[in-house]
């Protein structure tokens, strides 16, 4: 099993609508968890973190986390056209050195 | 600032071909990282630099050497090239610690033909 599991996706989501990525962990002693937005042929950029169980809001993002069933999502609001990009899921292994990548989720915003 | 800076950004070697990728960064992080990507892979860590000094290996370091050659820089040597290692490389630099964020450099897309 993978550290961080992701659907590859394609997620097709009409400009506007609520857009909801979603993302497994097995290690359950990973205290830290990450979204990175990589749009085609850039390098990632982090948009949201979270530590603790709940939700987190930025703007048109949120992140939530559930430590319990080991998951984490990124829900974005009103998504736009811009927002397309490859999202990924990651977080910080229990050593503190290493940030552990899932394999991303392609989400296409159509206009 | 510059960030993370990776040198080449593209490069074409031939099969036993050696190079050197080369990444700085001017942010003062004490970590340092290499990673490949790779359709449907996504990132996957080759070798870490926790701290000047020392080196560790990642998720696929066969077929990789790096340097920390101090604070500022970290290189990753193939030292003869095959096919399997076509892929675009990362750098990326952080703090150490669980709730870091990572800064990445832009990339090098190596093609081994």
């Amino acid at each position: 099993q993978k550290e961080v599991e992701q659907n590859s996706g394609p997620l097709s989501v009409p400009e506007g609508a609520i857009a909801s990525l979603n993302c497994t962990y097995s290690d359950r002693g990973s205290q830290s968890f990450f979204w990175y937005r990589q749009y085609s042929g850039k390098s990632p950029e982090l948009i949201m973190f979270i530590y603790s169980n709940g939700d987190k809001e930025d703007g048109r993002f949120t992140a939530q986390l559930n430590k319990a069933s080991q998951y984490v999502s990124l829900l974005i609001r009103d998504s736009q056209p811009s927002d397309s990009a490859t999202y990924l899921c990651a977080l910080g292994d229990t050593g503190g050195f290493k940030t552990i990548f899932g394999a991303g989720t392609r989400l296409f915003v159509k206009a | 600032n510059a960030g993370v800076t990776q040198t080449p950004k593209f490069q074409v070697l031939k099969t036993g071909q050696s190079m050197t990728l080369q990444c700085a960064q001017d942010m003062n992080h004490n970590s340092m990282y290499w990673y490949r990507q790779d359709p449907g892979m996504g990132l996957r860590l080759i070798y870490y630099s926790a701290s000047e000094g020392t080196t560790d290996k990642g998720e696929v370091p066969n077929g990789y050497n790096v340097s920390r050659l101090n604070k500022r820089e970290f290189s990753l040597r193939l030292e003869s090239a095959a096919p399997s290692q076509t892929s675009v490389y990362f750098c990326a630099a952080k703090f150490p610690g669980q709730g870091a964020e990572a800064f990445f450099g832009q990339g090098t897309r190596l093609t081994v033909v």
